[in-house]
């Protein structure tokens, strides 16, 4: 079945320096790639949408200097957080629509633990 | 009203009970429909896609009804390993290849021994 790849999966960094997160489709293409952040005992929150070749699409709310996606290849996005603080702590995970139909399901990534001291 | 609503639990049943799990969604306008589950720290896993016929897999059944907008997951012989939170996803069609999934917060459920 379609897998996708998150790395790392757990982080620990420092306040003030940077991290950057991986997510691959292992055996698809994946033109879309979607990033979400889930603090405890909340909901998925969709943080952007991140589009193969072009600009990645900001939720509100969501600072775009902060969280610098880059969608490179049909394979792979990266989630880029810059000048972390312990705010940003979280879980992070990518997802990635298999198809192009609006009724393909998305298969995440296994998502990575942020924490900022 | 929210997007997407879930009755956030927990549901607490015994080994071998049946529950059904309602999700509600605002928008008219949306066209596919999928129960993930997810557990404590995990990422979510999708466990089945919801048609508009109804459909079953193994011990879950699916259900869908667009007049009263609400998709339903019903779980028959609830196993220990059933125990996680069960996630609401909804998409709306917005045109274009753009596709705004919508999740629901998830209802938990525990089934105990």
């Amino acid at each position: 079945g379609a897998v996708v790849s998150q790395h790392p999966s757990r982080v620990i960094c420092k306040s003030g320096t940077s991290v950057k997160i991986e997510c691959r489709s292992l055996d698809f293409q994946a033109t879309t790639m979607f990033w979400y952040r889930q603090f405890p005992k909340q909901s998925l929150m969709l943080m952007a949408t991140s589009n193969e070749g072009s600009k990645a699409t900001y939720e509100q709310g969501v600072e775009k200097d902060k969280f610098l996606i880059n969608h490179a290849s049909l394979t792979l996005s990266t989630l880029t957080v810059t000048s972390a603080h312990p705010e940003d702590s979280s879980f992070y995970i990518c997802s990635a629509k298999q198809g192009s139909s609006y009724n393909s399901p998305l298969h995440f990534g296994n998502g990575t633990r942020l924490t900022v001291t | 009203r929210k997007e997407v609503e879930q009755d956030p639990g927990p549901f607490n049943v015994p080994e071998g009970a049946t529950v059904a799990f309602n999700c509600t969604y605002s928008n008219s306008a949306s066209q596919s429909f999928f129960w993930y589950r997810q557990d404590c720290r995990k990422e979510p896993k999708l466990l089945m896609s919801v048609y508009s016929s109804g459909n079953e897999d193994g011990r879950f059944t699916a259900q869908l009804n667009r007049a009263s907008q609400y998709i339903s997951l019903l779980i028959r012989d609830s196993k220990l390993s059933d125990s996680a939170t069960y996630l609401c996803v909804v998409t709306p069609y917005s045109g274009a290849g753009s596709y705004q999934l919508t999740f629901g917060k998830g209802t938990k459920l525990s089934v105990i021994p």
